[in-house]
């Protein structure tokens, strides 16, 4: 099946340094999704992407979704002690009627140093 | 609004008990999705209902039953559990089940619920 490869695994920052992150496959998608996971709690949709090419951002959240439809990125700008928790990518497949599966990367977990 | 709500949030139960994890959203969603994630681990697919139908079962053993009784609700029944069964349980729902299918544009993006911490003693 589909596999995203989500990097970095874990990052320590400084308070009001910019953070990025991304994932990649080897296989073309047609949606991508970042979410953002505090323990405990459910992921939280940040950012939904479409096309290819296409840039959005949320508040200090900016995303793209790659030209190729193999990769995303996601950046964060000033980090601030709450965006502290676990990021995932998840995409669906390009093609497969009937096919429900969101693939998630494995996340990325983002500390804040104060 | 874009809440799916779970309940209950916490649920401790023994081998041989029957419980029920609920799922309630009114967005007018018509696809509902049981996740289960495992500490420190993305979610995993469980069921996906479709139009209140059961479209996909990810080789979920029997004794997790899902039950969809109406667009709004998903309920997961839970008999005879074991202690590897203990992990955050998510419902999640996105708003068009056409959509999802074919896995582009607005809509297809899915909404969680808060979870369910579920352990097995």
């Amino acid at each position: 099946g589909q596999q995203l490869n989500q990097s970095p695994q874990s990052m320590f920052i400084q308070e009001g340094e910019d953070v990025s992150m991304n994932c990649t496959s080897s296989s073309i998608f047609n949606t991508w999704l970042w979410y953002k996971q505090d323990p405990g709690e459910g992921p939280v949709l940040l950012i939904a992407l479409y096309k290819a090419g296409e840039l959005t951002s949320n508040g200090r959240l900016t995303a793209q979704f790659g030209i190729t439809r193999k990769d995303s990125f996601l950046n964060i700008s000033a980090s601030i002690p709450s965006d502290v928790g676990i990021y995932f990518c998840a995409c669906y497949p390009y093609s497969g009627a009937g096919s429900y599966q969101l693939t998630f990367g494995k996340g990325t977990k983002l500390s804040v140093i104060p | 609004d874009t809440e799916v709500t779970q309940t209950p949030k916490h649920l401790v139960m023994g081998m041989t008990n029957k419980k029920s994890l609920k799922c309630e959203q009114h967005m007018g969603h018509r696809a509902m999705y049981w996740y289960k994630q495992k500490a420190k681990k993305p979610p995993e697919l469980m069921f996906v209902y479709s139009y209140e139908k059961l479209s996909i079962n990810e080789s979920v053993p029997s004794r997790f039953s899902p039950e969809c009784p109406n667009s709004s609700l998903l309920n997961l029944h839970l008999h005879a559990l074991q202690p590897e069964d203990s992990a955050l349980y998510l419902c999640a729902s996105s708003r068009s089940g056409k959509n999802y299918r074919q896995g582009r544009g607005a809509g297809t993006e899915a909404f969680f619920g808060q979870g369910t911490r579920l352990t097995v003693v």
